[in-house]
């Protein structure tokens, strides 16, 4: 079965520009959760949907941030524009029933210079 | 605040030794609780899960779960070079979709 599937895998980009990181779940999930990794703050939770509604988007850290889902099978994550401290990678996971683990993608290393 | 507490280590074992691995948690109503490894510049993949207290294994691992201490572990058993990693406790707090990660746990097996 595949995994959850993020892209890209890496991204490299000046300050001020548009990022958009994808995010496939897997078939039959109904729960999709991004989150951000750093050394400084560990995992954290930016935003979740189930069954393609965000729930709880408390973790976004600013306006410059948003997500959608605008289907089952797909969910985007934006960042306009980019500064140098959202450089983190980006993971997306997704999870079947409410008490089932979450699944994670590979992630996205995004650098903004 | 939910918080999910793990000692960040390193912790150095041995091969062949008994690794334990600690977390406790503040939310009291939380059911469901994970371990994942993470290796270094992979993305977390899940190990365990337990939801009752008491013990449960699985090969080589074994979780405990405590809800009245707020406590959860991670016992491996003859521990590999292979088993070096990051271990992350997760918790999901009740009523919600949410989960709370520790930072995590660097683990050492040294050969």
């Amino acid at each position: 079965d595949a995994g959850v599937i993020q892209s890209p895998r890496h991204e490299v980009t000046e300050m001020g520009q548009e990022v958009t990181l994808r995010c496939k779940p897997i078939s039959g999930h109904n729960s999709l959760f991004w989150y951000r990794q750093t050394m400084m703050r560990g995992l954290e939770l930016l935003i979740y949907f189930n069954n393609n509604v965000p729930i709880d988007d408390s973790g976004m850290p600013e306006d410059r941030f948003s997500a959608k889902m605008p289907n089952a099978s797909f969910s985007t994550l934006k960042i306009q524009p980019s500064e140098p401290r959202d450089s983190a990678v980006y993971f997306c996971a997704s999870s079947s029933y409410s008490n089932q683990p979450q699944h994670f993608g590979d992630g996205t290393r995004l650098s903004i210079l | 605040q939910k918080e999910v507490e793990q000692n960040s280590g390193p912790l150095s074992v041995p091969e062949g030794a008994i690794a334990s691995l600690n977390c406790t948690y503040s939310d009291r109503g939380s059911q469901s609780f994970f371990w994942y490894r993470q290796y270094s510049g992979k993305s977390p993949e899940l190990i365990m899960s337990i939801y009752s207290n008491g013990d449960k294994e699985d090969g080589r691992f074994t979780a405990q779960l405590n809800k009245a201490s707020q406590y959860v572990s991670l016992l491996i058993r003859d521990s590999q070079p292979s088993d070096s990693a990051t271990y992350l406790c997760a918790v999901k707090l009740e009523g919600t979709y949410k989960y709370i990660f520790g930072t995590g746990t660097r683990l050492k097996v040294l050969a």
